[in-house]
């Protein structure tokens, strides 16, 4: 198993590109999240999933848009990039909401620049 | 608002024993979990803790106050490879994890 994969590793982009960051997991894992990681901030909801063809907002939800067509995939979108959103984006599954300890399964992170 | 503090940064030396606190305030609760993170890695899951009292599990022991939202982890016989950044975590009522910003754990010979 290879459990959560993301892609791309590493991306730079400069303002107003768009891009797609893609999350899979062979866990058949119901709940599906992405977060950012920002120095001296803990992680940051930014939306999540808690079905195929579902999705809702985070924390942290504004220039970004997600979809999940397919169980095991979760695409973060990033319309019109910004340099705030120069961060460390990570992907998680899990598979319940988290009710008795089901913990969240990360992907290696994605390191995005945006110049 | 939702809050989780822990320290910064801690400094121990190998062989010796730390604890790492943390203390919440969240908008329900439904358990805290710890997570270890080696610079540029992923979280990996250490310890889960619902009700209050200890939870051992190895070198690694985890223990919860709820009435004083409260959690500490203990790291026995503390290991080179054991530095890292430690997360605390809160499920609050929405079964949403509100993470702390870590505690960065450097490990001294």
């Amino acid at each position: 198993n290879a459990g959560v994969t993301q892609t791309p590793k590493f991306r730079v982009l400069k303002t107003g590109q768009s891009m797609t960051l893609l999350c899979a997991q062979d866990m058949n894992h119901e709940y599906m999240y992405w977060y950012r990681q920002d120095p001296g901030m803990g992680l940051r909801l930014i939306h999540y999933s808690v079905g195929e063809g579902t999705t809702a907002k985070g924390e942290v939800p504004d220039g970004y848009n997600v979809s999940r067509l397919k169980k095991q995939n979760f695409l973060l979108g990033l319309e019109s990039a910004a340099p705030s959103q120069t961060s460390v984006y990570f992907c998680a599954s899990a598979g319940t909401s988290g009710e008795g300890g089901d913990t969240q399964y990360f992907g290696p992170g994605t390191r995005l620049t945006v110049l | 608002g939702q809050n989780i503090d822990q320290p910064t940064e801690m400094t121990a030396t190998e062989g010796a024993i730390v604890q790492i606190n943390c203390t919440y305030q969240t908008s329900g609760f439904n358990g805290l979990f710890w997570y270890q993170q080696h610079a540029g890695e992923a979280p990996t899951f250490l310890s889960y803790n619902v009700l209050d009292g200890l939870e051992e599990k190895g070198r690694f022991s985890s223990f919860l106050s709820r009435s004083k939202g409260y959690s500490y982890l203990l790291l026995k016989e503390l290991q080179m490879k054991d530095s890292a950044s430690y997360l605390c975590a809160v499920m609050d009522s929405n079964y949403q994890l509100i993470w702390g910003a870590g505690t960065k754990l450097i490990i001294k010979p």
